[in-house]
């Protein structure tokens, strides 16, 4: 059963650091979300892209996130320079179509930066 | 979630009922998802809504009203293995907006 795919499970940065997070969508979907969730905000949108073309880039987010998918299969998030408030579970998830809106999600990265 | 709101937490008892409140801003609104999410898991899809009305589906019934920016999650014949954080999320085109999640507790 080949779900989201996220890599890696854990990651530990140093303040300043560049990161890149991993993330297959489901085989078939078309449009892939990168989420980020923290217990006081809840899930927060980072990225949205829809065949693979960029359609949401999270605004707030811009200046040090950068999403990306290089192929249907395949997409990186990276984080430059993190920041110890970059501290957070970050979801990838993707859905066939918007008709329904049915996301199915990853497992999640959990960042930690010190 | 920005012009998502639900309240914070929910308790209630084993065998009884429990509903899960979400108002939204209607500008934009094309349809709205439910989602259950466990403590240490990832969100799992419940139900999708569109129409006004009372969408019965079990154990989970929904309702929707869009001249209101209003919906809830209603669940019935609770058991303790229901307690989770239940999160709305609007979709307003091409922004899928989450909630923050409200937490149900329910109790033996």
């Amino acid at each position: 059963d080949a779900g989201v795919t996220q890599t890696p499970r854990h990651e530990v940065a140093e303040k300043g650091q560049t990161i890149i997070l991993k993330c297959e969508p489901v085989s078939g979907h078309n449009d892939l979300f990168w989420y980020r969730q923290t217990k006081i905000q809840g899930l927060e949108l980072l990225s949205y892209f829809r065949s693979k073309s960029l359609m949401e880039d999270g605004g707030a987010f811009k200046d040090r996130f950068k999403a990306e998918m290089l192929n249907s299969s395949f997409s990186t998030l990276k984080i430059q320079p993190t920041e110890p408030k970059d501290s957070a579970v970050y979801l990838c998830a993707s859905s066939r179509d918007r008709v329904n809106e049915r996301l199915f999600f990853g497992h999640g990265t959990k960042l930690s930066v010190l | 979630g920005q012009g998502v709101e639900q309240p914070d937490n929910l308790m209630s008892v084993e065998g009884t009922f429990a509903r899960v409140n979400c108002t939204y801003s209607t500008s934009g609104f094309n349809g709205l998802s439910w989602y259950q999410q466990r403590e240490g898991h990832v969100p799992v899809f419940l139900s999708y809504v569109v129409l006004d009305g009372l969408k019965d589906s079990g154990h989970f019934s929904t309702f929707l009203s869009r001249s209101n920016g209003y919906s809830y999650l209603l669940l019935t014949e609770l058991q303790i293995k229901d307690s989770a954080s239940y999160l709305c999320a609007v979709d307003m085109g091409y922004k899928l907006t989450f909630g923050t999640g409200t937490s149900l507790l329910v109790d033996p």
